[in-house]
């Protein structure tokens, strides 16, 4: 059970530039989200899906794109990156009033 | 909109001592998560907290959730050095149960 994984690690793009982040689970759970963490402010989220083909837009959604094909994955687009969305990203997923479980992490730059 | 308030921000304490960090957040909820977070790492789920009055522990950790008061407590008792980390709370919201985040407790134990 790898439980949820987060491609790629480190990434570093030039304003402008696109890219997709990838988010996966192994756990069947119907709830995924993908949260930015930044300094000093906690982690904010970004969108949500309560399930496959349902998706929804948290506290700060500006800039970033979520669908949902199948309960297993969850990407997040970033349209065209600016120097503000530099941050730490995580995914994670849950079922119903369960915890939520993080992925590894994402470090993104934009420079 | 849900705030999330965490007090202290930074905490350093000496070995041996206890501790209490505190969770205030300003709608109803009875949904409350604490979590812990190494430096570079991701989160790990500690307690979850589903009603009023529901108190968790697990080893030198203990939370409390008094949803009147809209507050949840972490309290640290005989602190050792391994329990350095930055924690957070969560308060769960909305029909999605949508996360909303504190900023964080930097905890720092000194031998």
């Amino acid at each position: 059970n790898a439980g949820v994984t987060q491609t790629p690690k480190f990434q570093v793009l030039k304003t402008g530039q696109s890219m997709t982040l990838q988010c996966a689970q192994d756990m069947n759970h119907e709830y995924m989200s993908w949260y930015r963490q930044d300094p000093g402010m906690g982690l904010r989220l970004i969108h949500y899906s309560v399930g496959a083909g349902i998706t929804d837009q948290g506290e700060v959604p500006n800039g970033y794109n979520v669908s949902r094909s199948t309960t297993e994955d969850f990407p997040l687009r970033l349209l065209s990156a600016a120097p503000s969305q530099t941050s730490v990203y995580f995914c994670a997923a849950r079922g119903g009033t369960d915890t939520q479980y993080f992925g590894p992490g994402t470090r993104l730059t934009v420079l | 909109e849900l705030k999330v308030e965490q007090n202290p921000l930074f905490l350093s304490m000496q070995e041996g001592k206890n501790y209490t960090i505190y969770c205030n957040y300003s709608t109803t909820s009875d949904r409350l998560y604490w979590y812990r977070q190494d430096p570079g790492k991701s989160l790990e789920s500690l307690f979850v907290l589903l009603s009023n009055g529901a108190v968790k522990q697990e080893g030198r950790l203990m939370a409390s959730l008094d949803t009147k008061a809209r507050l949840s407590t972490l309290h640290i008792t005989a602190a050792v050095h391994d329990l350095s980390a930055t924690y957070f709370c969560a308060v769960g919201r909305g029909p999605g149960n949508q996360f909303y985040f504190g900023t964080g407790t930097s905890l720092t134990v000194i031998p």
